[in-house]
């Protein structure tokens, strides 16, 4: 498998557009996780899916987020309209049941 | 609310010598402790874990310990390679997010000097 795959691995983008972060999980993971890394504040656990529904959302910070996943092998994050402050690097994660996360490469948000 | 803390966000350390990293945490409901290893421009990486009803494991030249009085938790490297220079992130679960859900540290950027 070549683990979890995440597009575009950069994104710059100017205030007020939207954007969409994409996210192909391990086949046969049944959870999947978005996290957001900052300098400040680490890395936040923002939403996470378990066979594809949304479990907890509570580290969406604005309703201007938005995640999806509409099957087993997608997921999306889409911040609309995006702002400065949302500049950092966003993680997916999956997992089975029995393992540990597995992370991508991330997604480098650079809103000017 | 930081709930799981790494109080140190560096830390250069001889090759050869120890590595002891560090992570400190609030909520008394976590049971189980990771630790992710990242390099530049790569997701984290699982390295070794831990559950409360333990206070040490132990995988090759790391080692976790866990001190559950006092919130604390420790990763040593022994010895530590230039390959160990990363970013280290300390994370903890518990039972009430169905050890499903991770909380971070802000982690502390290691360097090994040869």
């Amino acid at each position: 498998d070549a683990g979890v795959i995440q597009s575009p691995r950069h994104e710059v983008t100017e205030m007020g557009q939207e954007v969409t972060l994409r996210c192909k999980p391990i086949s046969g993971h049944d959870y999947l996780f978005w996290y957001r890394q900052t300098m400040m504040r680490g890395l936040e656990l923002l939403i996470y899916f378990n066979n594809n529904v949304p479990i907890d959302d509570s580290g969406m910070p604005e309703d201007r987020f938005s995640a999806k996943m509409p099957n087993a092998s997608f997921s999306t994050l889409k911040i609309q309209p995006s702002e400065p402050r949302d500049s950092a690097v966003y993680f997916c994660a999956s997992r089975a049941r029995d393992t540990e996360a597995f992370f991508g490469q991330g997604t480098r948000l650079t809103v000017v | 609310d930081q709930q799981v803390k790494q109080n140190s966000p560096s830390l250069s350390v001889q090759e050869g010598r120890i590595s002891i990293l560090n992570c400190d945490y609030t909520n008394s409901m976590f049971d189980y402790f990771l630790w992710y290893k990242k390099y530049p421009a790569e997701g984290p990486t699982f390295l070794i874990s831990i559950s409360s009803i333990k206070d040490k494991n132990e995988d090759g030249r790391f080692t976790v310990f866990l001190n559950k009085s006092a919130k604390h938790l420790s990763l040593h490297i022994v010895p530590s390679q230039p390959g160990d220079s990363a970013v280290y992130f300390c994370a903890a679960t518990s039972p009430n997010f169905g050890n499903e859900k991770l909380t971070f540290g802000t982690g502390t950027r290691l360097t090994i000097i040869p």
